[in-house]
């Protein structure tokens, strides 16, 4: 059936460090890919999204590359902050039916000063 | 302005009791969701309404009824509360339309004693 992976966590980094959170997914057709988060205490954010094959989404310095190849979508950011610690959350949506958006496990980053 | 509101935020109530929590989104969508988080952070869909409508109603107890008036709300009543519906509910909304990004409120936390 149609799914997502991503990484286990939790990772712990240090402040400035690069941070990579691998997803893959699984699924009959192309979905819509999307990356939340939740930071402590809050509600999910769409952090960004992609829509069809070779589409980069960005935002808030964070990275993820729609790659068909290697059916993936792993998130990216250069250089991280004590603020970026949340849960991250990958996630898809295949068009028609009842457009519902499945999730990831979740993982957990901390980035510490 | 909320886009998707949810109240209460925190509800603390006993096993047994019947709970209500209320969802309005001021988006113009025709779709909303709920969702519940558990204790490790995994979110599972539990329905989705389009127009009024029930299109998604996954493996969930009777306990749970949602109910949407309007387009614009989507209540969740629970029955006969117990200590495993201790949760986080996400109410959500969207557009049916591919690759749309799914909205979600604050969320709202329920323990159960």
């Amino acid at each position: 059936g149609n799914s997502v992976t991503q990484m286990e966590g939790p990772v712990t980094l240090s402040e400035e460090a690069f941070l990579t959170i691998n997803c893959t997914y699984t699924a009959t057709g192309y979905p819509s890919l999307f990356w939340y988060v939740q930071y402590p205490g809050e509600g999910l954010q769409l952090l960004l999204k992609a829509t069809k094959a070779d589409d980069k989404g960005s935002n808030k310095g964070f990275e993820a590359t729609y790659r068909k190849e290697t059916t993936s979508f792993h998130l990216e950011k250069g250089s991280v902050q004590v603020s970026d610690s949340a849960v991250y959350f990958c996630a898809w949506r295949i068009s028609g039916g009842d457009y519902k958006l499945s999730f990831g496990a979740g993982t957990t980053v901390t980035v510490r000063a | 302005d909320t886009a998707v509101s949810q109240t209460p935020k925190y509800l603390v109530t006993q096993m047994g009791n019947d709970k209500s929590i209320k969802c309005e989104q001021n988006l113009g969508h025709d779709t909303m969701y709920w969702y519940k988080q558990d204790s490790k952070k995994f979110l599972k869909i539990m329905f989705s309404y389009n127009n009024k409508e029930l299109i998604i109603n996954e493996t969930v107890p009777n306990r749970f009824s949602p109910k949407s008036p309007d387009k614009a709300h989507l209540n969740l009543h629970i029955n006969s509360l117990e200590l495993g519906d201790s949760a986080v509910y996400f109410c959500a909304s969207s557009l049916t339309v591919p690759g749309n990004t799914i909205y979600f409120g604050e969320g709202s936390w329920l323990t159960v004693v």
